[in-house]
């Protein structure tokens, strides 16, 4: 089945320091590509889609420019977490559409787990 | 999208049915239900999803009831590996394939 592929699967990082999150779809294209928060014991919030050749869309209450996306390819969207502090760790998880089984599926990805000290 | 009502947590005995409900009582003629589930610090994964027919795949049926105000998923043969948290969604085809998460239910399948 697709996969999709997250990069790094875990970071630390210190306060204030930026970090980049990859999201990769191995063997499709997805000209759209999705970001998710996840708190402990919490639900999966969206924030943001990624578009390929063009500006990502923030839900409300997402701050973009703390959160920059870049869909760069058709199969790579990368999630900046600019000046880091505690209260962004966080689950982060990107998934992206593939047409399969006659409809549009959205596979996710691994995850990555965010630790700012 | 529309609102999804499910039990904060299930329990399971392994190798018996799971029946999972999830109310979405103000879902819209054009909005399909979907079911995810997500393991422990894992992304979700998708299962099954329907519009207003009953379905069955290789893991599990979804049963949407006449009105479609509700629908149950059903694992026939719960086993450890099923514990997680099983997530209904209610979406329109066409609303640009986003997914707002509700809160789940969480589902213990036990020994």
């Amino acid at each position: 089945g697709a996969v999709v592929s997250q990069h790094p699967s875990r970071v630390i990082c210190k306060s204030g320091t930026s970090v980049k999150i990859e999201c990769r779809s191995l063997d499709f294209q997805a000209t759209t590509m999705f970001w998710y928060r996840q708190f402990p014991k919490k639900s999966l919030m969206l924030m943001a889609t990624s578009n390929e050749g063009s500006k990502a869309t923030y839900e409300q209450g997402v701050e973009k420019d703390k959160f920059l996306i870049n869909h760069a390819s058709l199969t790579l969207s990368t999630l900046t977490v600019t000046s880091a502090h505690p209260e962004d760790s966080s689950f982060y998880i990107c998934s992206a559409n593939r047409l399969a089984r006659g409809f549009n599926e959205q596979f996710f990805g691994p995850g990555t787990r965010l630790t700012v000290l | 999208d529309a609102k999804t009502t499910q039990p904060t947590s299930m329990d399971c005995a392994e190798g018996r049915a799971a029946n999972l409900p999830c109310n979405h009582s103000t879902i819209s003629g054009n909005e399909y239900v979907y079911w995810y589930r997500q393991i422990h610090s894992q992304g979700p994964q998708y299962i099954i999803h329907g519009l207003k027919n009953n379905e069955t795949n290789e893991m599990a049926s979804l049963i949407i009831t006449e009105d479609r105000k509700s629908s149950t998923l059903i694992l026939p043969h719960a086993t450890l590996r099923d514990t997680a948290v099983y997530y209904c969604i209610v979406r329109a085809r066409d609303n640009f394939n986003k997914f707002y998460f509700g809160s789940g239910t969480k589902l213990n399948v036990k020994p």
